[in-house]
């Protein structure tokens, strides 16, 4: 079955530094991958809707300067929080929307715990 | 490793029924679970979020329950309508870990 890969599953940083999550969908074209936080105790949402070759377009509330995404490839989309800070510590999933077949289906990644100190 | 499978992978009722869609995960060790909705082009939208220290939450006409032990949840839908034909997905968490079943496609007949 179709595997969507998202690296790294762990990281630890300092405030003030950047990370970078990675997600690739490994046999499939994804035109279209998604970005999604789940704070702690809390429902996982949606932070952004990443397109191959355009800009990516995010729910209210997510700053853009802050979550830059770039989906250069069918098969590569990136996250990256810039300047992180404690509050950014959160668990990351991606998913990569495969449109092969007759329907429509969506893979995850394992996603990314992420810790700022 | 932990395993989330749905039950059944497509359903189509009538408008009106009540319905229930079924997740079963392996490993009962989990911090939450989750009911989403998924609809053509968009991403997913949190439907009820279950801590594993409860057992069920109702949103509307949404019902979901938890039962760790037999590592079953169920999402009721009361009354249904062609509005909430999408797919449905349980995610079961764990810490570091999100498994997602794969969903259950439903279609509700006007």
């Amino acid at each position: 079955g179709a595997v969507v890969s998202q690296h790294p599953s762990r990281v630890i940083c300092k405030s003030g530094t950047s990370v970078k999550i990675e997600c690739r969908s490994l046999d499939f074209q994804a035109t279209t991958m998604f970005w999604y936080r789940q704070f702690p105790k809390q429902s996982l949402m949606l932070m952004a809707t990443s397109n191959e070759g355009s800009k990516a377009t995010y729910e209210q509330g997510v700053e853009k300067d802050k979550f830059l995404i770039n989906h250069a490839s069918l098969t590569l989309s990136t996250l990256t929080v810039t300047s992180a800070h404690p509050e950014d510590s959160s668990f990351y999933i991606c998913s990569a929307r495969d449109l092969t077949g007759s329907n429509e289906k969506l893979f995850f990644g394992s996603g990314t715990q992420l810790s700022v100190l | 490793k932990q395993e989330v499978t749905q039950i059944p992978a497509a359903l189509s009722v009538p408008e009106g029924e009540n319905l229930v869609l079924n997740c079963s995960f392996t490993d009962s060790a989990i911090y939450n679970l989750q009911w989403f909705r998924q609809d053509p082009g968009k991403g997913l939208t949190s439907l009820l979020l279950i801590q594993s220290s409860q057992r069920e939450q109702t949103s509307g006409r949404l019902n979901a329950s938890l039962d760790k032990s037999s590592g079953r949840s169920t999402l009721y839908i009361a009354a249904s309508q062609p509005g909430d034909s999408a797919t449905y997905l349980c995610a079961v968490f764990n810490n570091n870990d999100m498994r997602f079943g794969a969903g259950t496609r439903l279609t509700v007949k006007p």
